[in-house]
């Protein structure tokens, strides 16, 4: 089942951006989006972005999520120590009648 | 405050069974679409599958079609992963997690996870 593409690794300095992509095709991020997902390690995920790009309650409007074509981009601003974490995208795939993940992004805050 | 906690995890054998549990409370668990997603260790997220909100409809991914089965029971708040034929590749913390009650749905709420270990 094809994934989403993640660039392995993102590494910024303390209170700088990051922008963290995920391209996928039509049938998925093209389609309806993609969500975002943050993992630190020896957690379970956690929701950080809906598919339509709307934060949950709670999640710090440092970050924001966006989506160009079949590109869909995670920005976070003002960079903290927590924010060094796993991030995940995923998308409803119409094509395969299933879920896809990227592969992650692990970002090393420096 | 809404709930996930996956149960049933351990040592299976190759070509053996296990069958885990999901049991969920502080929502209406009849009113969402409930999914298992898998990590194997050092790896990425693998969703498995997923299965509607009254059960009528379920979809796996690809590669374990025919060898795991997803079921629910909305009388007991309970999302079921019966695994049958085990692999070495299997190996993995099974998360259950709970799908938007929206048109448009997401993974809003993840378990802790349940570690699963196919060895002989």
């Amino acid at each position: 089942q094809a994934g989403l593409t993640q660039p392995p690794s993102v590494s910024k300095g303390l209170r700088q951006t990051a922008t963290l992509t995920c391209t996928g095709n039509n049938n998925n991020v093209g389609n309806q989006g993609a969500a975002w997902l943050q993992q630190h390690q020896g957690h379970p995920p956690k929701l950080l972005s809906y598919r339509n790009n709307n934060r949950p309650s709670g999640i710090s409007e440092r970050l924001s999520a966006s989506r160009s074509g079949n590109t869909a981009s995670l920005t976070i601003t003002g960079l903290q120590p927590e924010d060094e974490a796993d991030y995940y995208c995923s998308a409803w795939d119409s094509s395969l009648r299933g879920w896809v993940f990227g592969g992650g992004t692990k970002l090393t805050v420096l | 405050e809404v709930q996930l906690v996956e149960s049933g995890g351990g040592l299976g054998q190759p070509g053996g069974s296990l069958r885990l549990s999901c049991a969920a409370s502080g929502f209406t668990f009849s009113s969402h679409w409930m999914s298992w997603v898998r990590q194997a260790p050092g790896k990425g997220l693998e969703w498995v599958a997923n299965i509607k909100e009254d059960g009528s409809e379920k979809y796996y991914v690809d590669s374990l079609k025919g060898r795991f089965t997803i079921s629910r029971d909305n009388a007991k708040n309970s999302l079921y992963l019966q695994m049958n034929s085990l692999r070495a590749e299997d190996t993995a913390v099974y998360y259950c997690a709970r799908e938007t009650a929206a048109t448009i749905t997401d993974f809003d709420y993840w378990g802790q996870g349940t570690l699963v270990t196919v060895s002989s």
